[in-house]
């Protein structure tokens, strides 16, 4: 079964660090299109980031600098590193997986449950 | 960045009804539009992909229509499971947005 689990979520203070993680079944990571998706309580869906399968990266301008979007293949999981977090990251971090055609995205079409981060002192 | 649309916010229908919400772009995306589901507390689900492409396994009364900046996702024939929440997404180029979605309410 196709599946992914996202964790590493909780309580932090402002300026702090998390790194979530997003472990992958039924299919590889690395030969794949991942992406990390975050809703704020209450709010709409808020891109975060990509990471291609050749190991190009991409990031919303809000996160640049702060977040890294990475993966380690023999665990088949994908990781997003949040260093000085602020009180508007607090959102539930979704990881997908981007589909594929071979020559363009066909949106993004396995999700995970989300973990939560909570950003406050 | 590409500033994304949707219309209307909240939309109440009934069982039976056809629904079409509405996504614009603030330039051309081509076609590079999805289509996806929220239910509360649940992960977003993709309905339509390439703004008019199927997602394997959605039922055939979901639809998407349109290309460039004007977008449509329309239900053909409304069911209980159908209301949730809409978005909109561009992946035209980065940063990919989505739109502030649509409540389907029952009525």
């Amino acid at each position: 079964e196709v599946q992914l689990v996202e964790s590493g979520g909780g309580l932090v203070q402002p300026g702090g660090s998390l790194r979530l993680s997003c472990a992958a079944s039924g299919f590889t990571v690395s030969s794949n299109y991942m992406s990390w998706v975050r809703q704020a309580p209450g709010k709409g869906l808020e891109w975060v980031s990509i990471i291609y399968s050749g190991g190009s990266t991409y990031y919303t301008d809000s996160v640049k600098g702060r977040f890294t979007i990475s993966r380690d293949n023999s665990k088949n999981t994908v990781y997003l590193q949040m260093n000085s977090l602020r009180a508007e990251d607090t959102a539930v971090y979704y990881c997908a997986r981007v589909g594929w055609s071979g020559s363009h995205f066909n949106g993004m079409d396995v999700w995970g449950q989300g973990t939560t981060v909570t950003v406050s002192s | 960045d590409i500033q994304m649309t949707q219309s209307p916010s909240t939309l109440s229908a009934s069982v039976g009804d056809r629904v079409t919400i509405t996504c614009r772009a603030s330039q051309s995306i081509s076609s590079w539009l999805a289509w996806y589901q929220q239910k509360i507390g649940k992960a977003p689900k993709l309905l339509i992909y390439k703004a008019s492409s199927l997602e394997s396994g959605v039922p055939s009364r979901f639809s998407g229509g349109g290309s460039g900046t004007e977008f449509t996702l329309t239900i053909s024939s409304l069911q209980p499971d159908d209301f949730a929440t809409y978005y909109c997404q561009q992946y035209n180029s980065y940063p990919w947005t989505f739109g502030q979605g649509t409540k389907l309410e029952i009525k």
